[in-house]
């Protein structure tokens, strides 16, 4: 079954920018999706379609997809921004949904 | 606005079963497909099982086939998640879902209901 792979932990200094990768066999050929989780919160959708920025969602959030690694890059990084990330994907053949092991972004 | 929400979560029994349901409101359900994720404490997102907007089409997570059973109902802007044999490792906050089909994004969430499955 395929496989995402994300670090478990990103830190960064108010101010500057983050980068989240999610590693996967050939993952540019998917269409990736990304999560913000804050602790005791429903997770919420930042990023779509690799890049695509769901209403609502500042522009410092955006992504980006190729070859085997996709990103999700937060510029001007806010102490608010500290939350779980997961990236998603649908396997092949569209009968499974797969999730990253999630990356847990602190803000120093 | 939109809402899902779920009910149904609680303590159980090894081998007990539950049913779970999640309301929608504000959003066209029935235009909606619909999917149930789960989160075990401490840990990330899997995902559950989703259901067509017709509920023709049904998959399942191999850790999950052929113990839950999920459906909906329209006429009730209602999603439910038969579970059945339940085990220690299904206890997690599960969450309900909705997206407009294969590839793509969740885009509302619930707020998650909590089952605890012990002796």
């Amino acid at each position: 079954s395929y496989v995402l792979t994300q670090p478990p932990s990103v830190s960064v200094a108010p101010g500057k920018t983050a980068s989240i990768t999610c590693g996967g066999s050939n993952i540019g050929s998917y269409s990736v999706h990304w999560y913000q989780q804050k602790p005791g919160q429903a997770p919420m959708l930042v990023i779509s379609y690799d890049s695509d920025r769901p209403s609502g969602i500042p522009e410092r959030f955006s992504g980006s997809n190729s070859g085997n690694t996709a990103t999700l890059t937060i510029s001007r990084v806010e102490a608010g921004d500290e939350a779980d990330y997961y990236c998603q994907v649908w396997d092949g053949s569209g009968d499974h949904v797969i999730f990253g092991g999630g990356t847990k972004l602190t803000v120093l | 606005q939109v809402q899902l929400v779920e009910s149904g979560g609680g303590l159980v029994k090894p081998g007990g079963s539950l049913r779970l349901s999640c309301a929608a409101s504000g959003f066209t359900f029935s235009d909606s497909f619909m999917s149930w994720i789960r989160q075990a404490p401490g840990k990330g997102l899997e995902w559950v099982s989703y259901i067509s907007i017709s509920g023709r089409t049904i998959y399942y997570a191999d850790s999950v086939k052929g113990r839950f059973t999920i459906s909906r109902d329209s006429a009730k802007s209602s999603l439910y998640l038969h579970m059945n044999n339940l085990r220690a490792e299904d206890t997690a906050v599960y969450y309900c879902a909705s997206f407009g089909g294969y590839g793509g994004s969740m885009y509302y969430w619930g707020q998650g209901t909590l089952v605890t499955v012990s002796s």
